[in-house]
């Protein structure tokens, strides 16, 4: 089973600042990497598939990369709206996996 | 504009089973697959299990093989999980999730609102 990592467990940042989260994989993804966005209370809510594909509705404060086994994702700055915990899947290889989540929190 | 909508939440005994249900609506049920991801309290995602919505193929995480049971009604768009022998630790909001092809090795482009899961004697 791949495991995902996330870097850090909690990032403490002000409204307006950068926020950069990191994604490393225990085998190579090739770009089989997404990212999730959830609030308190909700479902999770797609914002990246295939390492840096942005889905639909999501502001282009946030951008993703990375390949193989690295990946970032990056709000570039912070609106009140993105304090939240974020996730990493990989569909690379059977089971499906997540990473245990970046808290950005205020 | 897709929507899975889940039944209510649920209270369960130590060994018992439950029922969690998912109403699709806004596209082709048959088209895509569907999962099950779990999330204990103030846990991460665990994914649990996919079903093919129009051939009915399943595909259980070892961690819940003989224990959980995905079916779909098409005629509904409804898909169901059963998840039998309940223990303390299966307490969490269960969530159904679209796959975004009809296989089980996808990323989830739309989800359920959760269903809360209480095991407790």
């Amino acid at each position: 089973e791949i495991v995902l990592t996330q870097s850090p467990a909690t990032l403490s940042l002000s409204p307006g600042e950068r926020a950069t989260l990191s994604c490393r994989a225990s085998q190579s993804l090739g770009n089989y990497l997404a990212w999730y966005q959830q609030k308190p209370g909700q479902a999770p809510r797609l914002l990246f598939s295939e390492a840096s594909s942005r889905a639909t509705g999501v502001p282009a404060r946030f951008t993703a990369s990375g390949s193989e086994t690295d990946f970032t994702l990056t709000i570039s700055s912070l609106e009140p709206e993105d304090f939240a915990v974020y996730y990493c899947q990989q569909r690379r290889r059977w089971p499906v996996s997540f990473g245990p989540g970046t808290k950005v929190e205020i | 504009q897709v929507h899975l909508v889940q039944s209510g939440a649920e209270v369960r005994k130590p060994g018992a089973s439950v029922n969690v249900s998912c109403r699709s609506s806004g596209y082709t049920f048959t088209n895509y697959g569907i999962s099950w991801v779990r999330q204990a309290p103030g846990g991460g995602l665990e994914w649990m299990a996919w079903i093919n919505a129009d051939k009915g193929d399943t595909n259980y995480a070892p961690k819940f093989q003989g224990r959980i049971k995905l079916s779909t009604d098409t005629s509904t768009s409804t898909a169901y999980m059963e998840l039998r022998s309940l223990r303390s630790d299966d307490t969490a909001i269960y969530f159904c999730a679209r796959g975004f092809r009809n296989t089980p090795l996808v990323n989830f482009d739309s989800w359920g609102q959760g269903t809360l899961v209480s095991v407790s004697s």
